[in-house]
Parts: C-alpha cells; sequence; structure tokens
C-alpha cells in the first residue's frame, strides 16, 4: 500500500516570505498523481495544486509551486509571498492511476505571521 | 461553493444512536469517496461508490454503511455510535479516473455525547 509521510507537523513564515512544506511518498508504481490541499479553519479542503508522475516539468499555480523529484520520491510545495490567508493545514496527498482513492499524510500546520 | 452538498453540517447525537450522513456530488460526478477526519487528525478513507457500486472499502467498522443511489446521491450510515466516532466525514467526488483530485463537500462535524 502507498503511503505519504510529512515529517513537519507544525511550520511558520513571515508574511510575504517564502516557506517550503516537505512530502514523501511511497509506491512501486509508475502511473500516479500527486496534490497538496489546504484546509483552512473553516475546515473546508481545497485543492492547491497537482502533478501527474509523467510529467518532468514541476506544476506552478500562482505564487504555488512543487519540486517533483521522482526517483527521490519527494514532492515539496514552495509558497512564494506568503499571506495571512495562506494559513491552514496542508496535505500533501497520492492516487494511483484509475479510480483509486487518495491517500493523505498527516498534514503539515502552516502559520503565517504578521 | 464546491458543487458537493453535505448535510446536515452539523450533528450531535447520543451514543448508542444512529445517523445517516447525506452527499451530493458534484453535478456529473460519478465517484463518490467518504472519508473521517478525528481531531486535527488525517483524513482517513472509509469507503468509494462509483455509479452506485462499491469500488474500495478502507478502515470502515462494521458498525458503519454506505450506499450511493440511482441519482448519484450517497448516503453514510453511522450505527451504535461511541464517543470515538465524533469526527468530521467529508463526502468528495470526482469526474473520472486520472489526474483528477478530488472536489470535496464542507462536512459533516459530527459530537457524539
Amino acid at each position: 500500500a502507498q503511503t505519504v509521510t510529512q515529517s513537519q507537523p507544525e511550520m511558520s513564515v513571515q508574511e510575504a516570505e517564502t516557506v517550503t512544506l516537505s512530502c514523501t511518498y511511497d509506491t512501486s508504481e509508475s502511473n500516479y498523481y500527486l496534490f497538496w490541499y489546504k484546509q483552512p479553519p473553516s475546515r473546508q479542503m481545497i485543492l492547491v495544486i497537482r502533478q501527474e508522475a509523467y510529467k518532468q516539468q514541476n506544476a506552478t499555480e500562482n505564487r504555488f509551486s512543487v519540486n517533483f523529484q521522482k526517483a527521490a520520491k519527494s514532492f515539496s510545495l514552495k509558497i512564494s509571498d506568503s499571506q495571512l490567508g495562506d494559513t491552514a493545514m496542508y496535505f500533501c496527498a497520492f492516487k494511483h492511476g484509475g479510480y483509486q482513492k487518495v491517500t493523505f499524510g498527516t498534514g503539515t500546520k502552516l502559520q503565517v505571521i504578521p | 461553493d464546491s458543487g458537493v452538498t453535505q448535510t446536515p453540517k452539523h450533528l450531535i447525537t447520543a451514543t448508542g444512536q444512529r445517523v445517516t450522513l447525506r452527499c451530493s456530488p458534484r453535478s456529473g460526478d460519478l465517484s463518490v469517496y467518504w472519508y473521517q477526519q478525528s481531531l486535527d487528525q488525517g483524513l482517513q478513507f472509509l469507503i468509494h461508490y462509483y455509479n452506485g457500486e462499491e469500488r474500495a472499502k478502507g478502515n470502515i467498522l462494521e458498525r458503519f454503511s454506505a450506499q450511493q443511489f440511482p441519482d448519484l446521491h450517497s448516503e453514510l450510515n453511522l450505527s451504535s455510535l461511541e464517543l470515538g466516532d465524533s469526527a468530521l466525514y467529508f463526502c468528495a467526488s470526482s469526474a473520472s479516473p486520472g489526474p483528477y483530485g478530488y472536489t470535496f463537500g464542507s462536512g459533516t462535524r459530527l459530537t457524539v455525547v
């Protein structure tokens, strides 16, 4: 079974600074997808960014980008120009191809400090 | 509004009782997934339905059951409730296989007293 590990339970960053959240995963499959979800205090789960394993180019969505290292099975999230609204729990997630379920990591609680 | 509707938003009930959580997926999505999130914990996969059929089961207790109806809405039934069942229950839907993540509902906060 695949596993997703987030080794940083909590992090903080100054407003306007850059922060990187780490994630590693384990799988023997070659076809899979990776995601970062954000869960603000409202508890709503919001998809931040996704990466397809067969794509070498790192995904980018505005201030959010990933560093996908397939050989190392690493998928980190970089948040640039951090904003107060980025304060949230961030979950790294993994999905095999097809209709497979998404497996979530345990989350990193990010606090953006004014 | 994500397009995935979960009702009720909050539910308080006593131990030993039975409750039903409801989910309407985003229009066009055939897959519905249920997850449980206990306080400050990650999301634990419970069950997946696709177009009315059960596709996968996770760590779902025997006291819990689910189904997906012909109109694609889904219900999660929790019975003989215990204090430890208190959690946020999420429903999520997805369009099809492939690189799509989930669209989540806003969750049902269940408190068992």
